[in-house]
């Protein structure tokens, strides 16, 4: 059955400090694809990155990086330098290609980045 | 930008009563879906919708019903409403036939059955 795992339930920092939430799945598929969301305290989730199966390359977006490693199933994402700003709850998840439609969430990681 | 608006933030209903809850997207997309989230469960999919009149069941859709009669609208339906469904609701939307593609969320209705 698909799965995604979110070890970590609450996370507190201090700002500056660098942080990496992680995700683990598990899936049947060879074709797949995980997603990040972020939920700020107003409560609407929003989207951050999306990445298929057959691309493995990490991806950087400013203070933002995602480490993609298929032999162990993880997904984990790291804010270097956190910020008050970053304070939310962070989702990962997981959808089958191939036509299938549900998206497969996490429990969530919520983080604190204290001043 | 994409746009996802919920009718309400915020809804008190008591037991036993009709729920609606109001979704709509002003994208075009084909693909809408409810979820609701609780503490460490995350979120859960209740009914989704591929097109007008279209919808599936998600994981958790006992007690619930939808209605889609305009691709822009997606309605949830509590029929009678219990205190087990006191829960944020979350709306959202997507383009594509099939869930390889983002989705787009509303803020949310916080919903308190009493």
């Amino acid at each position: 059955a698909q799965k995604v795992t979110q070890a970590q339930t609450e996370i507190s920092v201090v700002e500056k400090e660098d942080v990496t939430l992680d995700c683990v799945y598990e899936t049947r598929d060879t074709t797949y694809y995980l997603f990040w969301y972020k939920q700020p305290p107003s409560g609407e989730l929003v989207f951050l990155i999306r990445r298929n199966s057959f691309d493995e390359q990490n991806e950087i977006s400013g203070r933002y990086s995602w480490n993609f490693q298929k032999s162990t199933s993880s997904f984990n994402f790291t804010i270097t330098a956190s910020q008050v700003v970053d304070s939310a709850v962070y989702f990962c998840a997981l959808s089958e290609g191939g036509g299938t439609d549900k998206l497969i969430f996490g429990t969530g990681t919520r983080l604190q980045v204290f001043p | 930008d994409v746009k996802v608006t919920q009718s309400s933030r915020y809804l008190v209903k008591r037991t036993g009563e009709k729920v609606f809850l109001e979704c709509v997207q002003d994208m075009d997309h084909e693909n809408m879906f409810w979820y609701r989230q609780d503490p460490g469960l995350g979120l859960r999919l209740i009914y989704f919708s591929y097109d007008v009149k279209m919808k599936e069941k998600g994981d958790i859709p006992e007690g619930y019903s939808v209605s889609r009669e305009k691709k822009e609208r997606f309605s949830l339906i509590l029929e009678s409403a219990s205190t087990n469904q006191t829960s944020m609701y979350l709306c959202a939307s997507s383009t594509g036939r099939d869930s390889s593609y983002e989705q787009y969320f509303g803020p949310g209705t916080r919903l308190t059955v009493t």
